[in-house]
């Protein structure tokens, strides 16, 4: 069963930092295309970052570039999030999502979603 | 960036109901379309990929079409197990991968 379990959620004051991370099992995790996706109280959806399955290529959404650092260790099956320079704006629920796009021939798309991590920006 | 416009925003329907949601790229995206659904508190689900692709697990009711700029999602028959809130993805210029805003489906 193909499991992703975020952890490193919680509160953190403006300009701070916090490290996410998202532990893989039920499939091999380094054939895959990993993303960050986040998601603000009551608001829509909003793809943070990618990294490929060998990281050799990374990707960011204008809104964290500089400040997030998108990072994989596969030999841990596990997928990391750097937060840095947090702002209010970055507080969200963050979700890590496998994309299988390179695996199936496919479009790229995010079949399979962890539970989310909450991440809180407050003085 | 490829903006992703979702109609309607918020829709109520009974159950049993044919339900339509309809999703529209800002330029061309051919067939790179996905559809996701999310219920309160949980992770959104892949329900459609390259627009029409059923993923595997999810009843027959869902279906996707469209390409180009213009997709639907469609419900054939409504489940209680259905009142959620669906969103649209584009992957074809990436990155940014962008979502549309969001559709909820609530019950009348």
């Amino acid at each position: 069963e193909v499991q992703l379990v975020e952890s490193g959620g919680g509160l953190v004051k403006p300009g701070g930092s916090l490290r996410l991370s998202c532990a893989a099992s039920g499939f091999t995790f380094s054939s895959y295309s990993m993303n960050w996706v986040r998601q603000a109280p009551g608001k829509g959806l909003e793809w943070v970052s990618s990294i490929s399955s060998s990281s050799s290529y990374i990707y960011y959404a204008d809104s964290v570039k500089g400040r997030f650092t998108i990072s994989r260790d596969n030999a841990k099956n596990s997928l990391y999030l750097q937060m840095n320079s947090l702002r209010a704006e970055d507080t969200a629920v963050y979700y890590c999502a496998r994309d299988p796009g390179g695996i199936v021939a496919t479009i790229p798309h995010f079949d399979y979603w962890g539970q989310g991590t909450l991440v809180t920006v407050s003085s | 960036d490829i903006q992703m416009t979702q109609s309607p925003s918020s829709l109520s329907a009974s159950v049993g109901d044919r339900v339509t949601i309809t999703c529209r790229a800002s330029q061309s995206i051919s067939s790179y379309l996905n559809w996701y659904q999310q219920k309160p508190g949980k992770a959104p689900k892949l329900l459609i990929y390259a627009a029409s692709s059923l993923q595997s697990g999810v009843p027959s009711r869902f279906s996707g079409s469209g390409s180009g700029t213009d997709f639907t999602l469609t419900i054939s028959s409504l489940q209680p197990e259905d009142f959620a809130t669906y969103y649209c993805q584009q992957s074809y210029s990436t990155p940014p991968v962008t979502f549309g805003q969001g559709t909820r489906l609530e019950i009348k």
